[in-house]
């Protein structure tokens, strides 16, 4: 079992809609969560960290965790075309690394 | 305030040559990683350091892959006899602290062995 996993996608959705992005991990113990967009060509660019239960917002953007449930997703609300990009979730585990899912690509349709 | 820098931004070997690839961290960052990405792939953690010690190196090839850290200058990964399949992004990020785990990405280094 991968330690991280995403949807690969692609996800499509038409601009101005809400994107939701989903992850889970298979650290129970894991405490630190990320998201990263990556444009292609691109370095990772982090969007959000999320360290508790519940919902965490920034601009357009809102992370959810769950820890009961090991899963974290991301929210973008008000899509537009310059959303379009692949989305890393990365979870901080109990071993001390760092581990990045294989990322999930969204197309924002204008 | 600058942010992480690396270079070469790209990097062309013939197979059998060395590869060395430099990271800068944001100034008052002292932890450095390096990933790999291969088209198509995730990004796979490959070594952790700070200031002059390894601290975690369990993604890192065990034979021909080397890094360090030195107390003056940047963060260097060396590949030795570069093969074909070495041919991947090298991904540097840094962070301020352990505590702190938000890494800050420079912008790769593209590895093209010939």
């Amino acid at each position: 079992q991968k330690e991280v996993e995403q949807n690969s996608g692609p996800l499509s959705v038409p601009e101005g809609a809400i994107a939701s992005l989903n992850c889970t991990y298979s650290d129970r113990g894991s405490q630190s969560f990320f998201w990263y967009r990556q444009y292609s060509g691109k370095s990772p660019e982090l969007i959000m960290s999320i360290y508790s239960n519940g919902d965490k917002e920034d601009g357009r953007f809102t992370a959810q965790l769950n820890k009961a449930s090991q899963y974290v997703s991301l929210l973008i609300r008000d899509s537009q075309p310059s959303d379009s990009a692949t989305y890393l979730c990365a979870v901080f585990d109990t071993g001390n690394q760092f581990y990045f899912g294989t990322g999930t690509s969204l197309t924002v349709i204008p | 305030n600058a942010g992480v820098m690396q270079n070469p931004r790209h990097l062309v070997r013939r197979r059998g040559q060395e590869a060395r690839l430099r990271c800068s961290p944001m100034k008052g960052h002292s932890h450095v990683y390096w990933y790999r990405q291969l088209p198509e792939e995730g990004l796979k953690f490959m070594v952790y350091l700070q200031k002059e010690n390894i601290i975690d190196e369990s993604g890192m090839p065990k034979e021909r892959f080397s890094a360090e850290f030195p107390k003056e200058g940047p963060s260097i990964l060396r590949i030795q006899q570069v093969v074909r399949g070495d041919s991947a992004a090298y991904f540097c990020a840094s962070s301020p602290t352990y505590t702190n785990y938000e890494q800050y990405f420079g912008p790769g280094t593209r590895l093209t062995v010939t």
